[in-house]
This record gives C-alpha cells, structure tokens and sequence, in this order.
C-alpha cells in the first residue's frame, strides 16, 4: 500500500502564508490521485476544503487553496487567521482505494 | 439537510467482530453519484481510509484492512454497515462514516470503539 507523506507541522504568522505538501511513495502525485485536503479541529470530523486538486467546498475559505507542485499535491493558506490553527490531512485516490496522508499540524503563532 | 450517524457497540473484545452502522438520513443512499465510506482515528493519531460502497455494492477497501473488512449496503433502510473481524486493541478508534460524490462532503459525528477484554 502507497504511503503519504506530510510535513509533521508547520508555524505560521497571523496573516502569513504557508505551503503545506504531500507526497507519495509510488512517485509523483498527478491529478489523476484526485488530491483532497482536510481540516480537523480537536474533536470534531474532518471536514473537505480542497478536492480534485483544486476544487473547494463552498464552506472552503478563499485563503485556501490546492495545487500541483514539484511533483506532490500542495494546500496554500494565504492570510493564515488564528482559526486556521488545526490537523491537516491529505488523502489521495489509487484506482478508488484512498490513502490519508500523515497530517500536519498547522500553528498561528 | 443530509446526515450520518454512526451507531453500535462502543465496547468490543479482542478477536471478536467489531460492527457499526451508519443510518442515512435526509437523503437516498441509493444516489448514482455517491459512494458511502468508513474512516477511522485511533485516539491521539491520524486518520485512516477503511473502505467505500457503492449503493449497487460495489466496494474498495484498503488493502492492509482487506482480509478483516466487510463493508455492505441496505438500501431498503438507508443504511450502510462495517465489519472488522479479529480485532486488536490496534483497532481501537473513532470511526467515521461519510458520503463521497467528488468530495467528501458529509460525514457521520463519529463513534468511539474500544477494544478490550
């Protein structure tokens, strides 16, 4: 099974921005792994701020954005607000079998 | 308004079948653009993908899980179900089940199982 890797955490200065990445075992991530990336707040779901890459929910922040870089899928938060502080994960598709990456943990500080 | 909620046993016993279903409401599990999915997080670490269903029964597991994981649909109840056999405190967890058109876009508050004797 592919493992997905992500930075295990990240600061960021309020107003800041930020790159967080994810990367697979198997190679380059392309869009055809469907990129999504979630948000998780200490004890509630994880809820979808970017899928197919690029997409965003129509709860997703206009700080938030997804992209291709460097041969991995990459979460750009632009502006961090302290609410921005939380559990990043990303997850990728293989043929329809999905793989969470490892999460990175997101400080404003 | 869509919603999920997960239910059944929050205690379960080493090498016995751990069971959870998610009852949806507000909306048909029989959709053609939705797949219905169980994901998992043991407490304190990150997030792990079980498996999907499609409401025809066509399903995709992870392949570490695959051997012990039965995921299967009712639509007659609106209902999807997971089946973990042979369970170890490792599988003890929060799990969540969630609805994936393009996104995952609806998920279940989520049910603590533990695994002990």
């Amino acid at each position: 099974q592919a493992v997905v890797t992500q930075e295990p955490s990240l600061t960021v200065s309020p107003g800041g921005t930020v790159t967080l990445t994810c990367g697979s075992s198997t190679g380059a991530v392309t869009s055809g792994h469907y990129p999504y990336w979630f948000q998780q707040k200490p004890g509630q779901a994880p809820r979808t701020l970017i899928y197919d890459t690029s997409n965003k929910h129509s709860w997703t922040p206009a700080r938030f954005s997804g992209s291709l870089l460097g041969g991995k899928a990459a979460l750009t938060l632009s502006g961090a607000q302290p609410e921005d502080e939380a559990e990043y994960y990303c997850l990728l598709s293989y043929s329809g079998a999905h793989v969470f990456g490892t999460g990175t943990k997101v400080t404003v500080l | 308004q869509l919603q999920l909620q997960e239910s059944g046993p929050g205690l379960v016993k080493p090498s016995e079948t751990l069971s959870l279903t998610c009852t949806v409401s507000g909306g048909s599990i029989s959709s053609s653009s939705y797949y219905w999915g169980w994901i998992r997080q043991p407490p304190g670490k990150g997030l792990e993908w079980i498996g999907s269903i499609y409401y025809s029964g066509s399903t995709y597991y992870n392949p570490s899980l695959k051997s012990r994981v039965t995921i299967s649909v009712d639509t007659s109840k609106n209902q999807f179900s997971l089946k973990l056999s042979s369970v170890t405190a490792a599988d003890t967890a929060v799990y969540y089940c969630a609805r994936r058109g393009a996104e995952y876009d609806y998920w279940g508050q989520g049910t603590l199982v533990t695994v002990s004797s």
